[in-house]
C-alpha cells in the first residue's frame, strides 16, 4: 500500500467551470476526511466518511461542494460554478477510525486548485 | 467549540538552538493531540501524538506532553538542524466529534546554518 493518493496535483480551472478530485484511501482505513487549506493557514475540516455514509459536513461545504464515498472505497469532491475564493489545496486524509490508534490519520499530497 | 492557539511564526533559529513552539487549545472533553510537520513542497506528516493527560510524545529528537492542567502542548527540540526547517501545526480530535482534527494556523521555522 503507497499511502493516500490524490488526484490530480493540480488544477488549473476558469471561474463558473466544474472540478472534480479523487482521493484513494489507505485500503484497511474505513474513516476519510476532506480538508481545504489556503497560504499560510492550517487546514480546516470539510467533510468525512465513515465507509460510504458522509457523517458530518462543515459549514464551509457550501451547495457548490459535494463529496461521495460510493462502496466505502475512493472518494471525490466536486466543486460546481468555481469561484476564484475556491483557490486552495484540498487534502483527503485516511483513518482506521480506532481509538487505540489515537486517530492515526495519513495524509496525502492534495490538490492545488487555482481558480482564474 | 474546540479550537488551537499556536505562537505565531515565522520562528527563526540558529542551527543546535533550543526550539519551543506554544499550543494552547480549547476542548470540553478528552481529545487527542497532535503536532504535523509540512516540509516545503511535501504534504502533511504526522510528527507525534499524544491520547491522554500527561502521555509525552516524541520523535525525530522532538517532544510534546499532553498538560491537561494548562491545556497545553509545546513542541520542544533541544538542538535544530537546517533539515528541520518546516512548517509545524498543533492539532487536536476529539473522539465524540468524528475524529476530525481541528488545527491551528502554523508556524514556520527556518534553521540557519
Amino acid at each position: 500500500d503507497t499511502g493516500v493518493s490524490q488526484d490530480p496535483r493540480h488544477k488549473i480551472t476558469k471561474r463558473g467551470q466544474n472540478v472534480t478530485f479523487r482521493c484513494d484511501p489507505i485500503s484497511e482505513h474505513n474513516r476519510l476526511y476532506w480538508y481545504r487549506q489556503t497560504l499560510g493557514q492550517g487546514p480546516e475540516f470539510l467533510t468525512y466518511f465513515q465507509n460510504e455514509a458522509q457523517l458530518e459536513k462543515s459549514r464551509l461545504l457550501s451547495d457548490r461542494f459535494s463529496a461521495e464515498r460510493p462502496k466505502g472505497s475512493f472518494s471525490t469532491l466536486e466543486i460546481q460554478r468555481t469561484e476564484q475564493g475556491d483557490s486552495a489545496m484540498y487534502l483527503c486524509a485516511s483513518s482506521p477510525g480506532d481509538r487505540t490508534t489515537g486517530y492515526g490519520y495519513t495524509f496525502g499530497s492534495g490538490t492545488r486548485l487555482t481558480v482564474v | 467549540g474546540n479550537s488551537v492557539t499556536q505562537m505565531e511564526g515565522p520562528v527563526t533559529l540558529s542551527e543546535e538552538a533550543f526550539l519551543t513552539i506554544n499550543c494552547t487549545y480549547t476542548a470540553t472533553g478528552y481529545p487527542s493531540l497532535f503536532w504535523y510537520v509540512q516540509y516545503p513542497g511535501e504534504g502533511l506528516q504526522l510528527l507525534l501524538k499524544a491520547t491522554k493527560a500527561d502521555d509525552k510524545g516524541s520523535n525525530k529528537g522532538f517532544e510534546a506532553t499532553y498538560r491537561k492542567e494548562t491545556t497545553s502542548f509545546h513542541l520542544e527540540k533541544g538542538s535544530v538542524q537546517v533539515s528541520d526547517s518546516a512548517v509545524y501545526f498543533c492539532a487536536l480530535s476529539d473522539l465524540r466529534q468524528g475524529g476530525k482534527l481541528i488545527f491551528g494556523q502554523g508556524t514556520e521555522l527556518s534553521v540557519k546554518p
